[in-house]
């Protein structure tokens, strides 16, 4: 069983749409990073975050360390979103980082 | 706005060959990390480096892999005796403190022959 477990694997939403991904850990961490992967590879940093909310834009994330969990969500959806969302998380008490398999999101105009 | 730059964007070697893979880490920035990403695959964290020292690694980085931080500005992961199996997206990242977000190098796509 993955540490890190990411739902849905696959999605595609109409643009304008509200989108949630959601993230499930296993392990304590000592903090949760959202990323973005764009289709040529490159990984962008969207969020890194240990408790509560954090807003940017179109996109908020949000954290439960009681129920290690976290969602992703994207307002107002557009095509440029489309990309692949992953969770990494920080195992607590080191600086390693365990991935996620990341879900694929689709926006179509 | 500062970013993490790696070279070559792509490799191709043969197999048997020694690749050294580079990243130019933000400057101010402390920690610093490989990562890799086979083809289709989640990305998977290798090692990370702190005071001229590995701070912690994973299975995967066993005698082949070496990382070294060779001047001020470098970081470098070497690869010995490449194999098939050793071709993949390869991502450098660095952070100021180990706990703070990480910010990734676009990455190297090293393909073995």
């Amino acid at each position: 069983k993955n540490e890190v477990e990411q739902s849905p694997q696959n999605l595609t939403a109409q643009e304008g749409e509200f989108i949630t991904i959601n993230c499930s850990y296993s392990v304590g961490i000592s903090a949760l990073h959202w990323l973005q992967q764009h289709p040529g590879g490159g990984i962008v940093s969207l969020f890194m975050l240990s408790s509560g909310k954090k807003k940017h834009g179109r996109l908020i994330a949000t954290i439960n360390i009681q129920e290690k969990h976290s969602s992703l969500h994207i307002t107002a959806s557009h095509p440029r979103d489309s990309a692949v969302y992953i969770c990494a998380v920080i195992i607590s008490g080191t600086y390693k980082y365990i991935f996620g398999t990341g879900t694929r999101l689709k926006v179509l105009a | 706005e500062p970013e993490v730059t790696q070279t070559p964007s792509h490799q191709v070697t043969q197999m048997g060959q020694e690749v050294i893979l580079r990243c130019v880490p933000i400057s101010n920035h402390l920690y610093f990390y490989w990562y890799r990403q086979i083809l289709g695959q989640k990305v998977e964290f290798l090692v990370s480096f702190y005071n001229n020292e590995i701070s912690e690694k994973s299975e995967i980085f066993d005698d082949q892999f070496s990382v070294e931080r060779p001047d001020g500005s470098n970081f470098t992961l070497k690869i010995r005796s490449t194999k098939l199996e050793d071709s993949a997206m390869y991502f450098c990242a660095s952070s100021g403190d180990g706990y703070t977000e990480a910010f990734f190098g676009q990455g190297t796509r090293l393909t073995v022959v």
